[in-house]
């Protein structure tokens, strides 16, 4: 199975201040048609995980375009413009590119 | 407004089987590869099993194959989870959740349920 991990594990963030996440992959999740398939979820306090973004770096809907994901291969970041209030809680990385997904331990946000 | 819905979750004694179910609604079921999710208390995401849109192809984490059976029946839009020999281990809140690409090759879950909880003890 693919490996997944993320740093940081815990990021203290200040409101209106850029963030950063980065996740690396084991191996590669670039596939032949070119995406990477990597997606990025938040988990909110007490809420079911959302979608953020997939396939690398294309938004979900709805999400604010504050949240943007850029990378390829094994190595990928998803970057905050102006972390918000709402922004706090828990985030994933997951690769789909083999059958069997794998999740990365997760990034723990919070609000200085 | 698309919406998936879990039950079946509870207290089941190690060795025991419970059967998860998933309900779907407001969007074609039968198009979309699903999957089951579980979340361990204060512990990370963990995959656990998919199914493809017509049901003929299931997968596993390999901590769950052999004792998780993934199932579908698309004429009542509900996903299943049969889970036998359960461990202590096993006790999670399961989230039943929708792929984002319908009719195409799978690239993650877009929707989510709210979740159910097992807990295995005895």
């Amino acid at each position: 199975d693919i490996v997944m991990t993320q740093s940081p594990l815990s990021l203290p963030v200040t409101p209106g201040e850029p963030a950063s996440i980065s996740c690396r992959s084991s191996q590669s999740l670039l596939h032949t048609n070119g995406y990477n398939y990597l997606n990025w979820y938040l988990q909110k306090p007490g809420q079911s995980p959302q979608l953020l973004i997939y396939l690398g770096s294309i938004r979900a809907s709805g999400v604010p375009d504050r949240f943007s994901g850029s990378g390829s291969g094994t190595d990928f970041t998803l970057k905050i413009s102006r972390v918000e209030a709402e922004d706090v809680g828990v985030y994933y990385c997951m690769q789909a590119r083999q059958t069997v997904f794998t999740f990365g331990p997760g990034t723990k946000v919070d609000i200085k | 407004q698309v919406q998936l819905v879990e039950s079946g979750g509870g207290v089941v004694q190690p060795g025991r089987s419970l059967r998860l179910s998933c309900a779907a609604s407001e969007f074609s079921f039968w198009n979309y590869a699903m999957y089951w999710v579980r979340q361990a208390p204060g512990k990370g995401l963990e995959w656990v099993a998919a199914i493809s849109n017509d049901g003929s192809n299931t997968y596993y984490a390999d901590s769950m194959e052999g004792r998780f059976t993934i199932s579908r029946d698309n004429s009542r839009n509900t996903l299943y989870l049969q889970m036998n020999s359960l461990r202590v281990e096993d006790t999670a809140v399961y989230y039943c959740a929708r792929d984002g690409n319908p009719g195409s090759a799978p690239y993650g879950m877009d929707v989510w349920g709210q979740g159910t909880t097992v807990t295995v003890s005895s």
